[in-house]
């Protein structure tokens, strides 16, 4: 069974910091990773990642995947109250169900001003 | 264009009641997929249909659960004789056939069962 485990569950800092969320998986046939950002109840795509070492970035967002360690960082530069959100991680396997993601359990990020 | 549509927003149900939840995707986007967050967790899948094909109905956690997709489009989740572990925020997304990344979510209904 596909498994997305992300660490840590919750964090609190104040605005200017730099955040790391962690994402890691165990699945078999892997496709992609992808993480979104939850606010309120529905959540936005950020990156997908498929190749190692990659970085993929947006701003002050940006993601790597590590294929061989089976997880993948998203880090936040300078932090502002409106990244407050949860971060959710998913993969995305081969197999007969092309679009099934399995997601992690989120990180609550939440920013002081 | 209009996003994806759910409803109703909140119902709230006795124990062993039957529930229908609907859900209109964006206007174009052939696959549909159906999730179910408990307070504190992340998404769970429940199905995914794709086009005309047969749906992915792996994540259903009992027969009391069924979706079914009319003309490609509407999308309704139904739950027979509701329990109170069914108490959860559905949420319905929708994406273009492919990018399955890219997936667009409704803003979810609520289901209490009492």
């Amino acid at each position: 069974e596909d498994k997305v485990v992300q660490s840590p569950l919750s964090l609190v800092v104040h605005e200017g910091d730099t955040v790391t969320l962690n994402c890691s998986y165990e699945v078999t046939n892997f496709r992609s990773l992808l993480w979104y950002k939850q606010e309120k109840k529905a959540p936005t795509f950020l990156f997908m990642l498929t190749s190692s070492g990659i970085e993929k970035k947006s701003g002050r967002l940006s993601s790597i995947l590590d294929k061989k360690e089976l997880f993948s960082i998203l880090n936040i530069t300078a932090t502002q109250t409106g990244d407050s959100a949860i971060y959710l991680c998913a993969i995305n396997a081969g197999g007969t169900s092309y679009g099934k993601l399995t997601f992690g359990q989120g990180t609550i990020l939440t920013v002081h001003p | 264009g209009a996003g994806v549509s759910q409803s109703p927003s909140n119902k709230v149900t006795e124990k062993g009641k039957d529930v229908e939840l609907r859900c209109d995707p964006i206007s174009g986007h052939t696959a549909l997929y159906w999730y179910r967050q408990s307070l504190g967790q992340g998404l769970e899948f429940l199905i995914y249909f794709q086009g005309n094909s047969a749906p992915d109905k792996s994540g259903l956690p009992s027969d009391r659960f069924s979706a079914e997709r009319t003309g490609g489009s509407v999308s309704t989740l139904t739950i027979q004789r509701t329990q109170q572990e069914d108490s959860a925020v559905y949420l319905c997304a929708s994406s273009l056939d492919g990018r399955f990344y890219e997936q667009y979510f409704g803003p979810g209904t609520r289901l209490t069962v009492t």
